[in-house]
Order: C-alpha cells, then structure tokens, then sequence
C-alpha cells in the first residue's frame, strides 16, 4: 500500500514569505503530526490532527498553523518566514489508536534565505 | 515533561559486529515506544514498535527491549552490515500526549567494511 507523501519536497523562501506543506497520509489512517528537524534541536512536535481537529499543539508560535481535510490530507503554513525557520519538516500518518506505529513520510526541507 | 535520551551519540563498528543502542526516558506513564532509522536527508523509517506491556520486539537482526519500570529500552543489532549506518531514533508516546512522540537525540551509527 502506498506510503505517506509530502510535497513538495525541496522549498527555497526568503524571510517575510509564507509557505504551505501538504502531507498525504496512508490511506485509512485518520491522524496526522507535523515535526520540525533541525540539527541544533532535534525533532521537535509541531502538531497533531485527528478526524480534521487539532489534538494536540507544540510550542511553536503561532506563524506555525494548519489543518486537514475530510480526506485526512493534511497542510501546514508557516506565515512571515524566518531564517531558523529552515528545517525538514516530516508528518507521521497513525491509524489513530494509542498502540498503531507511526509512519513518516520522505519530509520536505525548507530553505530560508 | 518527558525527556529522552540516547547514548552513544556516535558509533563507528566493523562489519559483522553485533552492537546495543540505548535510549532512557524519564515519564514512565507511555503507550509505546518506538525506533527508526534515518538516512542522511530522509524520512523516518519505522524499525520497531514496543508496547508498554511488552518485553521486547524482534525484526530479523533487531531485538529492540524495554523496561518501563526503569525508564530504559535497547534496541540490538547482530551481524552490523555496511548497510546498516544510519541514525537511529527512539521515540515514546505518552499516555497524556494523543499521539505525540517524544524523541531522542539519536545514534549515528557508521558499519565499517
């Protein structure tokens, strides 16, 4: 069964710029998280989505938004772009009970210049 | 708040070594634990979920364990390949956090031919 996708892979921004994320989960899958990677803090949680509510929230400012459709695909926007904003961003697709594995997806990494 | 951590962060071994990561939490109260691998640039791939009520897990040359009482899981790898260098994560889920994961620093773990 097909994996989970994210597009697009590779972003290039400029401070000030927003940008939007899509992640496409396993089909069947109802949950969606969003994390940041960056090398000096790690992977850190951004937010969750179930059944197109928001779950759960990170710290992150509130530049950091997004949402899901009634399909379960789900989108992530980063408003007024700033340079530590660069970053792979992966989404993990989870059938939705508290025992299923989460699945990440191939990420997108974004470049702010 | 649930910390993770992972020691070595490095590792450098010659093929054919069989070797143990570890990973040590602080919040016993968790769902699951669960150990991926990632590639330079990539997405996370799933290697190993672990239940709380669970011993350990095994996939072909892993053995991941965990102890929950004690805030510790090790996730073993025999006959190390080439193939195998990666960066290994672990992560936990909490039992108040929906599906949030929790990750460690991780292992950078480099097989030599």
């Amino acid at each position: 069964k097909a994996g989970v996708t994210q597009t697009p892979r590779y972003l290039i921004k400029t401070r000030g710029q927003q940008v939007t994320l899509s992640c496409s989960p396993i089909s069947g899958h109802r949950s969606v998280s969003w994390y940041q990677q960056t090398p000096g803090q790690g992977l850190q949680f951004l937010f969750e989505y179930f059944s197109e509510t928001q779950r759960n929230k990170g710290n992150f400012p509130g530049r950091f938004s997004g949402r899901q459709f009634s399909n379960s695909r789900s989108e992530m926007n980063v408003s007024t772009l700033e340079l530590g904003d660069s970053a792979l961003y992966l989404c993990a697709s989870i059938r939705g009970g508290s025992t299923d594995t989460q699945y990440f997806g191939p990420g997108t990494r974004l470049t702010v210049l | 708040k649930q910390e993770v951590t992972q020691i070595p962060a490095a590792l450098s071994v010659p093929e054919g070594e069989n070797l143990v990561l570890n990973c040590s939490f602080t919040d016993s109260a968790i769902y699951n634990l669960q150990w991926f691998r990632q590639d330079p640039g990539k997405g996370l791939t799933s290697l190993l979920l672990i239940q709380s009520s669970q011993r350990e897990q095994t996939s072909g040359r892993l053995n991941a364990s965990l102890d929950k009482s004690s805030g510790r899981s090790t996730l073993y790898i025999a006959a190390s390949q080439p193939g195998d260098s990666a960066t290994y994560l672990c992560a936990v889920r909490r039992e108040t956090s929906g599906s949030r994961l929790t990750f460690g620093e991780g292992t950078q773990l480099t097989v030599n031919p």
